[in-house]
C-alpha cells in the first residue's frame, strides 16, 4: 500500500484568498495523482487528475501541480461554494490511497 | 442523465450480510472499470474494491478481502457489493464511482449508509 499524508487537516479562509494544500506520498507515484472536493450528504467531485489535468467543468480557478512525492492543490480566489473537505488520492497502484482529508472553512 | 445510484444499505447486526447495488444510467457501463469507496463516521475515504471491464480483474483493501465481494452485470448496468462478516468498523457511507483516465473517478453516486450494531 502506499500511504498519502495531506497538510494542513484544516485551514480557515477568507473568500478571495488563495489557498493552497498540499499532499505527499510515501514513494514515487509519477503524476498518478487525483484530488476531489467533499461537500457533506453528496459524493466526491473530481477536480484534477494526473495530477494537474482540470477535469471537464471544474472552474479554472482550481489547479493542481507535482510530480513523484509531492503535489499541491491550489485555489487561487476561494469562492463561497469552495468550503469543502480536499482530497487526494494516488492511481499509480492498487490500492488506490486517498489522503486523510484537508476541511476548508470560513474564516 | 448520466449518474449512479446506490441501494441496499440499512442497520445489520454484527456477523450479519448485506448486498449493495450501483444502477448506473446515460452511459455504457462496460465501457469502465468500477469502484466502491466508502467513508466511516467522522473519517476519510477509504477505497476498498474494484472491478475491470468484464469482471476479470479485481482488487481489494485489506481491511474487506475474504469479506466483501465485487461483481457487475453490464446487461443490467449495475454493480455490486456482497458484504458478509460485517463489523461494526465496517459502518460507514458506501459509495460506487467510475473510474475515469488513470484510475481517477469522474462520477459518484450519492452514497448508501451501512450500520453494523446490535
Amino acid at each position: 500500500d502506499i500511504p498519502m499524508t495531506q497538510s494542513p487537516s484544516s485551514l480557515s479562509a477568507s473568500v478571495g484568498d488563495r489557498v493552497t494544500i498540499t499532499c505527499r506520498a510515501s514513494q514515487t507515484i509519477g503524476t498518478y495523482l487525483n484530488w476531489y472536493q467533499h461537500k457533506p450528504g453528496k459524493g466526491p467531485n473530481l477536480l484534477i487528475y494526473r495530477a494537474s489535468s482540470l477535469q471537464s467543468g471544474v472552474p479554472s480557478r482550481f489547479s493542481g501541480s507535482g510530480s513523484g512525492t509531492d503535489f499541491t492543490l491550489t485555489i487561487s480566489s476561494l469562492q463561497p461554494e469552495d468550503f469543502a473537505t480536499y482530497y487526494c488520492q494516488q492511481s499509480y497502484s492498487a490500492p488506490f490511497t486517498f489522503g486523510p482529508g484537508t476541511k476548508v472553512d470560513i474564516k | 442523465q448520466v449518474q449512479l445510484e446506490e441501494s441496499g444499505g440499512g442497520l445489520v447486526k454484527p456477523g450479519g450480510s448485506l448486498r449493495l447495488s450501483c444502477a448506473a444510467s446515460g452511459f455504457t457501463l462496460r465501457d469502465h472499470y468500477m469502484t466502491w469507496i466508502r467513508q466511516a463516521p467522522g473519517k476519510g475515504l477509504e477505497w476498498i474494491s474494484h472491478i475491470s471491464y468484464t469482471g476479470t480483474s479485481i482488487y481489494y483493501a485489506d481491511s474487506v478481502r475474504g469479506r466483501f465481494t465485487i461483481s457487475r452485470d453490464n446487461a443490467k448496468n449495475s454493480v455490486y457489493l456482497e458484504m458478509s462478516s460485517l463489523r461494526a468498523d465496517d459502518t460507514a457511507v458506501y459509495y460506487c464511482a467510475r473510474d475515469f483516465y488513470g484510475s481517477s473517478l469522474d462520477l459518484w453516486g450519492q452514497g448508501a449508509l451501512v450500520t453494523v450494531s446490535s
